[in-house]
């Protein structure tokens, strides 16, 4: 059976900094593309990151490019998103996914608070 | 990139059926697309994958009630025998070689 377990959400001030990690298991990790995707509170949902089962290439959604980056430690069978100066419009759920062309399978959820 | 359009609201009433529509925008109308539903409160989940031709593939224990067909840039979900547990809010996806984007989602709501 395919897990997916986000961990690392919280609250944390503007311009701080935050770490989620996404454990997988039930499927062979590193044959699989990952994405990261949130929603903010009663918002829909918006993609904010993929990467490529090797962790060779990476993509971002404009409103996180150059803040956010995604990483996978295949060893671990572990999605990684740092994000960096985090703002207001950041705070979401942040989903786990695990991508065979679409989102196949979803994770419950991290919430992400950024707030003074 | 493509641009997914979906109506805010749907409702219909218990045992009936719906179709929901997701509409790709201009020059995309070949791409595909996935469903998926998010009951209140709860993560999304994978409903299906739609092709063009209309040609569909579910998930794992998605029920039979649940289908997809396809008519030029339109792509819809069609839930027959309606249950209150559908009641949801579902979403439609589409992917490009560096992004993904999602439909605005539709609110069913079972009367």
């Amino acid at each position: 059976e395919v897990q997916l377990v986000e961990s690392g959400g919280g609250l944390v001030q503007p311009g701080g900094s935050l770490r989620l990690s996404c454990t997988a298991s039930g499927f062979t990790f590193s044959s699989y593309a990952m994405s990261w995707v949130r929603q903010a509170p009663g918002k829909g949902l918006e993609w904010v990151s993929g990467i490529s089962g090797s962790g060779g290439s990476t993509y971002y959604a404009d409103s996180v490019k150059g803040r956010f980056t995604i990483s996978r430690d295949n060893s671990k069978n572990t999605l990684y998103l740092q994000m960096n100066s985090l703002r207001a419009e950041d705070t979401a759920e942040y989903y786990c996914a695990k991508v065979e062309s679409c989102v196949v399978y979803w994770g419950q959820g991290s919430l992400v608070t950024v707030s003074s | 990139q493509p641009v997914l359009t979906q109506s805010s609201s749907a409702s219909a009433s218990l045992g009936s059926s719906v179709k929901l529509t997701c509409t790709l925008s201009s020059g995309h109308s070949s791409y595909i697309i996935a469903w998926h539903q998010q009951p209140p409160g709860k993560a999304p989940r994978y409903l299906m994958k739609l092709e063009d031709s209309g040609s569909y593939n579910k998930g794992s224990g998605v029920p039979d009630r649940f289908s997809g067909s396809s008519s030029g840039a339109d792509r819809y979900l069609t839930i027959s025998n309606l249950q209150s547990e559908d009641e949801a809010d579902y979403y439609c996806e589409t992917w490009d070689s560096k992004t993904r984007v999602f439909g605005g989602g539709t609110k069913l709501t079972v009367l």
